[in-house]
């Protein structure tokens, strides 16, 4: 079983358009967590942490729910430049090791 | 935050000859990371560098494969050994100050082996 996984997509929707995914994780004792955010051909970005209250950035809000094990981001009125891979990342033991998921791919069209 | 480089960015090599990556950071930071990115794959982690000492490497990979260098805290290099066809793969250095701090990434090396 992998250690985090993600609806591989792909995701096409409009722009102006909310897009929501999720990301499970296997590991109950896991700390961290967070979504970066990956263009074609180019190495991954930090997007946000994920806290354990919900947190939003601008349009992007992500959500932790433990007892469930899983992870999500919500795009809100999405844009042309939203089009990514967006990878969930979690950290299961403080000691700065990151476990990737394979990614969820979005395309935003005009 | 750290900028991170990476040479060469992309390389084609033939079977059985080895690479060398190198990964330079701007700023001092504590842990280095190498990763490999196949082709529609997520990252896959080969080992942590640690400065001064033998890296760690996860399982599935090993050092006579992968020997990786840290001979100080902003530079670090990654060799990919006896090259074979399936070591084609996009291979990442990253950085990072601390377990609760940012992970940075460089930009990759893209790496094809014939």
């Amino acid at each position: 079983r992998k250690e985090v996984e993600q609806d591989p997509g792909p995701f096409n929707v409009p722009e102006g358009a909310t897009v929501a995914f999720n990301c499970t994780y296997s590991n109950s004792a896991s700390q961290s967590f967070f979504w970066y955010r990956q263009d074609c051909r180019k190495e991954p970005k930090l997007l946000m942490s994920v806290y354990s209250s919900g947190n939003e950035d601008g349009r992007f809000t992500a959500q932790l729910n433990r007892a469930s094990q899983y992870i999500s981001l919500l795009i809100r009125d999405s844009k042309l430049s939203d089009s990514a891979t967006y990878l969930c990342v979690v950290n299961e033991g403080g000691d700065y090791k990151l476990s990737f998921g394979a990614g969820t791919t979005v395309t935003v069209r005009a | 935050s750290a900028v991170i480089s990476q040479k060469p960015s992309r390389d084609i090599c033939q079977r059985g000859t080895s690479l060398t990556i190198q990964c330079q950071v701007d700023s001092q930071v504590t842990m280095m990371f190498w990763y490999r990115q196949q082709p529609g794959q997520s990252l896959t982690l080969i080992a942590t560098a640690n400065q001064g000492s033998e890296a760690t490497y996860e399982s599935g990979f090993v050092i006579d494969k992968f020997p990786i260098s840290r001979p100080n805290l902003t530079f670090s290099t990654l060799t990919v050994s006896n090259m074979s066809p399936e070591d084609s793969s996009i291979y990442l250095c990253s950085a990072t100050g601390g377990p609760t701090d940012t992970q940075y990434f460089g930009p990759g090396t893209r790496l094809t082996v014939l």
